[in-house]
Formats: C-alpha cells, sequence, structure tokens
C-alpha cells in the first residue's frame, strides 16, 4: 500500500538552483495538492488540482509551478529557490468525494535554501 | 488573514481525562471541517471530519463539535492517552471545491 509518496525526502540547494519535488499517488484520487508547513504557520496550501490538465493557485503560490499531466503525479517546481522557501513541503491526495473529505498525506519533503 | 485559527498552541492534559481542541473560522463558505494529527517526521493523518449540517460526529474516543453561529468547532479526546501527544491541525473545506485551509496547529502533550 503505497499511497502517496514523495521525493526526494531532504534536499539542500544554494539560492537560486532549481528543482522539482515529486509526488505521486497509486489510489487513483483526482484531487491533489501540496502544502508547506513552517513554525508557527501550520500547514498552508500552495497549489491543488483537481484532475489532470487542471491546477489552481493556493494560500501561497508564489516561487512555485506546477502541473498535472496524469492522475497520478503531481511535481511541484522551485525556479529559482530562495532561502524563504526552506520548509517542509507535503503532498495531499483525495478522491474527491466527500463523504469523510479526507485527505491523504504524503511524509514529508525537508528542504533547506541556503 | 487567516481562515482557520487554532489559538492555543500547546495544551497539557493528565492521562484519563478529556482533551479538548478549539478551532474558530471566519469564512461562512466552508462546508466540512476536519481534524489531523500529526507526529514529529510524520505526514498529518485524518482523525474525524464534519458536515456544516451537522453539530456533532463522534468517533470512539473522539468527537467533534461544530457552532455554525459561532463559528467554531471543537475535538474532545476522551479518555487522553499517552499516545494522544502530537500536533493537531483543525481544517476546512471551501464548498464548492476541494482547497482545503488548516489552521496552525495546537501541540497536545497527555502526561502519564
Amino acid at each position: 500500500n503505497a499511497g502517496v509518496t514523495q521525493t526526494p525526502k531532504f534536499q539542500v540547494l544554494k539560492t537560486g538552483q532549481s528543482m522539482t519535488l515529486q509526488c505521486a499517488q497509486d489510489m487513483n484520487h483526482e484531487y491533489m495538492s501540496w502544502y508547506r508547513q513552517d513554525p508557527g504557520m501550520g500547514l498552508r496550501l500552495i497549489h491543488y488540482s483537481v484532475g489532470a490538465g487542471i491546477t489552481d493557485q493556493g494560500e501561497v503560490p508564489n516561487g512555485y509551478n506546477v502541473s498535472r499531466s496524469t492522475t497520478e503525479d503531481f511535481p511541484l517546481r522551485l525556479l529559482s529557490a530562495a532561502p524563504s522557501q526552506t520548509s517542509v513541503y507535503f503532498c495531499a491526495s483525495s478522491p474527491g468525494q466527500v463523504d469523510t473529505g479526507e485527505l491523504f498525506f504524503g511524509e514529508g519533503s525537508r528542504l533547506t535554501v541556503l | 488573514d487567516q481562515q482557520v485559527k487554532q489559538n492555543s498552541p500547546s495544551l497539557s492534559v493528565q492521562e484519563g481525562r478529556i482533551s479538548i481542541l478549539n478551532c474558530d473560522y471566519t469564512n461562512s463558505m466552508f462546508d466540512y471541517f476536519l481534524w489531523y494529527k500529526k507526529y514529529p517526521a510524520e505526514g498529518p493523518t485524518f482523525l474525524i471530519s464534519i458536515s456544516s449540517i451537522k453539530d456533532k460526529n463522534e468517533d470512539g474516543r473522539f468527537t467533534v463539535f461544530l457552532n455554525k453561529s459561532a463559528k467554531h468547532l471543537s475535538l474532545h479526546i476522551v479518555p487522553s492517552q499517552p499516545g494522544d501527544s502530537a500536533v493537531y491541525f483543525c481544517a476546512a473545506k471551501e464548498g464548492g471545491t476541494y482547497k482545503y485551509i488548516f489552521g496552525t496547529g495546537t501541540r497536545l502533550k497527555v502526561l502519564a
């Protein structure tokens, strides 16, 4: 039972470098999203997608790009990393049917930007 | 402008007693409310949820109460156990969307 898989788990970048955080789910969920967790700030929504080819901005989208070419994958791209993007990033998915409204989370990716 | 607020950063409770975690929201368009539990170095895990058309939902030791007029919800854990020690996040879903907004979390410590 893989669920939601995030890679890498840890990454250190220099300011200005680019990278992609990968997220894959094997539950055929329509909805996927990215959050960042910072001390005292809780979980803040970056971008989300309600299906392949459909994405939208969350609360803190600046500096991040996403695309959804398949149902399974939802990568998060940092084009030019900044120290303010040092955070723990979580990917989540949901079947899109609101019986419980449950989101399934990955284990997180810790990113440090120097 | 936080739409979902958890005003208590931390809470300590004796084992066996009730833990009450609180959450306030500002957006009347939220139609679903959820509670998540998070241990260090792990992703959040779903605990319990409630639709905006209900005022109470119970699952074992966990009960969520919703007061729409006050825009307030609470999570009751009875009895509290040491294994319940974690950070608890309140979340709300905007109606007609799959956009979930989370609060800042409350760290619960259950003392043995």
